[in-house]
């Protein structure tokens, strides 16, 4: 069983959908989890940043992480067409910044 | 945020000669680095760890004779990929850990990539 588990998707919504992402993960010691964007041909960049359970929201991005089932959730309200990218989901240890990533959704948000 | 560059963004190369990627921290500064790899369409492969004024540590099956790792500075890595063979063209992204959340916690920041074409 890998260590983290993406459904690589693809996945197209319709403009201003709610797009739903999620990671499963094996191991229990993690404690920090982190969600990126990448743009084809491009390097990730870090869009969600969560520490142990709870919610965080960042305008239209919510991040959920529910360390009892070792499940963590991305969602993007009124999703736009510039959404459109691949979404990792990330996570590491305390005290170690290697980080194990899911194998990304393929997200098209059509106009 | 913290900012990763690197240099070049794409290379195109003969088939047998050696390729060097700088990987730059530009406003912060990172004893550690990581070197990763993508293929299309796949997630990121961790090849190594490249660790100031020491040797990097190197993913088991990944050889470190072929991908040259120096870190001489607390801004700089550099990544050699020896000899190489049209399987070695891939995207290689190094990151650096940097502070997110306000300051306090910890986390990778990417480069945008190198793009390498071995024909």
């Amino acid at each position: 069983q890998k260590e983290v588990e993406q459904d690589p998707g693809p996945l197209s919504v319709p403009e201003g959908a709610i797009v739903s992402l999620n990671c499963t993960y094996s191991n229990s010691a993690f404690q920090y989890f982190m969600w990126y964007r990448q743009y084809s041909r491009k390097g990730p960049e870090l869009l969600m940043y969560t520490y142990s359970s709870g919610n965080k929201e960042d305008g239209r991005f919510t991040a959920q992480v529910d360390k009892s089932s070792k499940y963590i959730s991305l969602f993007i309200r009124d999703s736009q067409p510039s959404d459109s990218a691949t979404y990792l989901c990330a996570m590491s240890l305390y005290g170690n910044n290697r980080l194990a990533f899911g194998k990304g959704n393929q997200v098209v948000v059509i106009p | 945020g913290a900012v990763v560059s690197q240099h070049p963004s794409w290379v195109i190369c003969k088939s047998g000669t050696s390729v060097k990627i700088e990987c730059r921290s530009l406003d912060f500064q990172a004893t550690t680095m990581f070197w990763y790899r993508q293929f299309p369409k796949q997630s990121l492969m961790l090849m190594a760890t490249s660790n100031e004024g020491s040797k990097a540590t190197y993913e088991q099956g990944v050889e470190k004779d072929k991908f040259l790792i120096n870190h001489a500075s607390l801004t700089l890595s550099t990544l050699t990929v020896t000899s190489a063979h049209p399987e070695d063209s891939s995207f290689y992204i190094c990151s650096a850990p940097g502070l997110a959340g306000g300051g306090w916690q910890e986390t990778q920041y990417f480069g945008p990539g190198t793009r390498l074409l071995v024909l």
